[in-house]
């Protein structure tokens, strides 16, 4: 059974600092990989899709790599901003007992403070 | 704008109630799911469709129904509410062009409807 697993659960950093976010998965047959933000009582938004046959993907501060192999996944954010502030979530795409299913981690909520 | 529209956003249920929750996307996508989000537990698949006549069965799906008999509807059924079921639900769509490859376009989620059973 595939789980993912998000650390840490929290983090609260200080405006302009570099950070990561971790997910590791269990079953490293995957389909791709998605990063979502969500935002407190909003629904979730795509930020970053990495296919399996992928490294990593950028998008703005945004940077995401994956390796399938070890079953594990990052989200670097540079230069935080108050504004990044939100919950992050990492969600990989795989077959499970025949069918195909996105299986989510519990995320990392994120505070950064100006 | 083009996207997973969900409705109602609130809903409050007596127990024993029964319900839809709606959901319609315009992006001609052939997958849809739906979730729930309970705090701390992450979101779980309730069911899921690769398209139009054809559901499933996701991790949670006792106490729930879906039906879609066109590609842009996948509607949720509660028949008869229970506590248990109070929590935030989220449907989502995606494009699998070579259905067991994935969703090379990534997943869209709608804003989530925030139902409580009293």
């Amino acid at each position: 059974k595939q789980e993912v697993t998000q650390i840490p659960a929290a983090l609260s950093v200080p405006e302009g600092e570099n950070l990561v976010l971790n997910c590791s998965f269990t079953d490293s047959a995957i389909y791709n990989l998605q990063w979502f933000r969500q935002d407190p009582g909003k629904g979730l938004t795509s930020l970053l899709l990495i296919q399996s046959s992928q490294r990593e993907q950028t998008s703005g501060r945004l940077n995401a790599s994956l390796d399938k192999s070890s079953g594990r996944s990052t989200l670097y954010i540079a230069a935080s901003q108050p504004g990044d502030s939100a919950t992050y979530l990492c969600a990989v795409y795989s077959t499970q007992g025949g069918s195909e299913k996105l299986v989510f981690g519990k995320g990392t909520k994120l505070t950064v403070n100006p | 704008n083009a996207g997973v529209t969900q409705t109602p956003k609130f809903r409050i249920l007596k127990i024993g109630q029964s319900m839809t929750l709606q959901c319609a996307q315009d992006m001609n996508h052939n997958y849809m799911y739906w979730y729930r989000q309970d705090p701390g537990m992450g979101l779980k698949l309730i069911y899921y469709s690769v398209g139009a006549g054809i559901t499933d069965k996701g991790e949670v799906p006792n106490g729930y129904n879906v039906s879609r008999s066109t590609t842009e509807y996948f509607p949720l059924r509660l028949e008869l509410a229970a506590p248990s079921q109070t929590s935030v639900y989220f449907c989502a769509s995606s494009y699998s062009r070579v259905p067991g490859q994935g969703a090379a376009r990534g997943y869209t989620f709608g804003s989530g409807t925030r139902l409580t059973v009293v």
